[in-house]
């Protein structure tokens, strides 16, 4: 099992701000690194995946960048809204199995 | 076909009875995953199947647990004499394509054992 960490463990943002969030992972034998975001009650769900070094990938706000060197992801939320408030997985591919952070809970402020 | 689903999403057991839970994926998908997660960790790999064959299982996995996917469609996971230490939420995954594809969850079974 791979040791994959993220912090912080929770953060609360205020409405607009924007806010950033690691995700460290063993660089060896390194496939892919998966983000997801799960709200509460519902089916985490894919936000990207990424497999070579220096990536980069948006959706909407969201974005994340890739170190497969140093064994590092980042996610970035720009202009927070309230339905941005969910846990934020990150899981690291290795052969055919994901070996997943705790995740970070973001909760963003009216 | 909407995603994947998860039946029961609920299940109150008392220690000591037998659970089984079930996994319906994504139709065109191959590769099925089950995955535990407890409070304040991350989902944890329990098991993995390539069609109708368990290809692999986490030591996490003991001899009290056991997972079907008989026709390489939907798949079962059941716990028999459960304990305490099962209560946990259960996650099912199903991916197709390839390799590095993302996996499609389900809304999970959330197991409490009293």
């Amino acid at each position: 099992i791979l040791n994959v960490e993220q912090s912080p463990q929770s953060l609360h943002v205020q409405e607009g701000d924007s806010t950033n969030f690691t995700c460290s992972f063993p660089s060896s034998n390194f496939y892919a690194l998966h983000w997801y975001r799960w709200e509460t009650a519902k089916s985490p769900e894919a936000l990207f995946v990424m497999t070579l070094n220096g990536d980069e990938k948006k959706k909407g706000r969201i974005s994340a960048t890739l170190n497969t060197k140093e064994g590092y992801s980042y996610l970035y939320i720009k202009g927070s809204q309230p339905e941005d408030s969910a846990t934020y997985l990150c899981a690291s591919l290795n052969d055919y199995k994901l070996s997943f952070g705790a995740g970070t809970t973001v909760t963003v402020r009216a | 076909d909407t995603g994947v689903s998860q039946d029961p999403r609920h299940k109150i057991t008392k220690r000591g009875q037998n659970v089984t839970f079930r996994c319906d994926p994504i139709s065109e998908h191959n590769r099925l995953y089950w995955y535990r997660q407890t409070l304040g960790q991350g989902p944890e790999f329990l098991t993995y199947f390539q069609n109708e064959a368990q290809l692999e299982k986490s030591r996490l996995l003991s001899d009290r647990f056991s997972a079907e996917r008989p026709k390489g469609s939907f798949s079962t996971l059941e716990i028999q004499r459960t304990e305490q230490g099962d209560s946990a939420m259960y996650l099912c995954a199903s991916r197709g394509g390839d390799f590095y594809n993302e996996q499609f969850f389900g809304p999970g079974t959330r197991l409490t054992v009293l």
